[in-house]
């Protein structure tokens, strides 16, 4: 069964320092999103993606956020200066054709620490 | 407001005993739907079940079905025959509006610990 992966599982990095966060959807997916989970608090959006460019985005995908598709398969979450309060569970979502009935299908998670 | 509220931050169940999880959600828009995705231990978000505003029927998935009562805004995921594998935190979430793309608004959702 397909299904969305991501990299790292874990990432540990200094505060002020930039990090990628890495994603590959279902393949036939067109609409990609993040969303993240601050430890023990519910699921937040961050941004929808389709055709190559941002669809719709969150207060909190601010000026330090951005994403990409790279290539064909990878979608990428980039945080250019880490604070501590970004320390979270981030997950990559992709959903197929923008039917009413769609279903977004989440990844595993990267668990982000920021020292 | 909340748009979607589960106000249980904690269930248990019995093993072989059934489990409903409420979830109310607020909405002004006719088209809408409603999603329950489990979150085990290991972090990941697995997609239970899903229910249309317009859908006729309540959805079924397996051991999971979803208790749609649309006049008092309410989505409960029923879970028959619960399995220890069944602990997890569940959350409801929802989705305004026709498109399929629209972000996904999720509660703060319930702990449900099954025991042998």
């Amino acid at each position: 069964e397909p299904e969305v992966t991501q990299t790292p599982s874990h990432q540990v990095t200094q505060m002020g320092q930039e990090v990628i966060l890495r994603c590959v959807p279902i393949s036939n997916h067109l609409y990609f999103y993040w969303y993240r989970q601050i430890l023990g608090q519910k699921v937040e959006f961050l941004v929808s993606f389709y055709n190559n460019e941002i669809s719709e985005k969150s207060e909190i995908f601010d000026d330090q956020f951005s994403v990409e598709r790279p290539d064909g398969s990878n979608f990428t979450l980039k945080i250019r200066s880490t604070k501590l309060e970004d320390s979270a569970m981030y997950f990559c979502a992709s959903s197929s054709g923008g039917e009413r009935t769609d279903t977004q299908y989440f990844g595993p998670g990267t668990r982000l620490t920021v020292l | 407001a909340q748009k979607i509220t589960q106000t249980q931050p904690g269930m248990f169940v019995q093993e072989k005993e059934a489990v409903t999880l409420d979830c109310t959600y607020d909405t002004s828009d006719p088209s809408y739907g409603l999603f329950w995705y489990k979150q085990p231990s290991s972090g990941e978000m697995i997609f239970l079940i899903y229910q249309g505003s317009y859908d006729q029927q309540n959805a079924t998935e397996g051991r999971y079905s979803l208790n749609f009562q649309k006049a008092r805004k309410s989505a409960n995921l029923v879970i028959s025959a619960s399995q220890l594998g069944d602990s997890a935190m569940y959350f409801c979430a929802m989705r305004e509006g026709d498109s399929g793309y629209s972000t996904l608004t999720f509660g703060k959702g319930t702990m449900l610990l099954v025991s042998p």
